[in-house]
């Protein structure tokens, strides 16, 4: 069955801290693989995109990896800033569909 | 940066009633999809719709619901008769090429803003 699952399902850190959250897949055939941002009451929007032959990919101070053998990714977040709170969805696509995750709920404390 | 546009933003309508939520998908966009989030939980796909017809749909894309694309740039959610467990965040999105082509930007789902729909 196809599946993405997210951990953890919240996290709370400190201004300025770094955090790193995590996506595990079951999806076959693997297309690739995004992570979203979706802050509170809005749509996803896109970070990172993710290919089989690509293992890291950053966009600021968020870095993506992926691999692709254990099927798991990661985001990693740099210097946290208060703006980051939001929820980070893993969505993986095979042939046809997308498959979402349930989501990282990020909280950011000053 | 082009944007898919999605109205209303939050309507509020009793059981039973009609409600139609519209979207304008990026113009150069070819695949459209519905999807609703109920609070507190995952993002849940309804619909896709390429070529003005419905390529594929869940479980939950019941009779009540139906989608149109009219005239070429509005593309609607019709939810026939709504229930208490419609109320949900509905995200509209769009994407220029098909799902298995790799990673490039044109592949990348756009969503809307979303709406807020409210049953009472």
């Amino acid at each position: 069955k196809n599946q993405v699952e997210q951990s953890p399902q919240s996290l709370i850190i400190l201004e300025g801290k770094n955090c790193t959250l995590q996506c595990n897949y079951t999806v076959s055939p693997f297309s690739n693989l995004r992570w979203y941002k979706q802050d509170t009451g809005r749509g996803p929007v896109s970070l990172t995109i993710m290919t089989f032959s690509e293992n890291t990919k950053s966009n600021g101070r968020y870095t993506a990896t992926l691999d692709a053998d254990t099927k798991q990714s990661s985001l990693h977040i740099t210097a946290s800033q208060l703006s980051d709170s939001a929820s980070y969805i893993c969505v993986v696509s095979g042939t046809y569909k997308y498959i979402f995750g349930t989501g990282t709920r990020l909280k950011v404390l000053a | 940066e082009p944007e898919v546009t999605q109205t209303p933003s939050h309507q509020v309508t009793q059981m039973g009633q009609e409600v139609i939520l519209r979207c304008v998908p990026i113009s150069n966009h070819l695949y459209f999809y519905w999807y609703r989030q109920i609070l507190g939980q995952k993002v849940e796909f309804l619909v896709s719709f390429y070529n003005n017809e419905i390529s594929e749909k869940s479980e939950i894309f019941d009779d009540q619901f139906s989608v149109e694309r009219p005239d070429g740039s509005n593309f609607t959610l019709k939810i026939r008769s709504t229930k208490l467990e419609d109320s949900a965040m509905y995200f509209c999105a769009s994407r220029r090429t098909a799902v298995g082509q790799g990673a490039s930007g044109a592949n990348v789902l756009t969503f809307g803003a979303g709406s807020r729909l409210t049953v009472l």
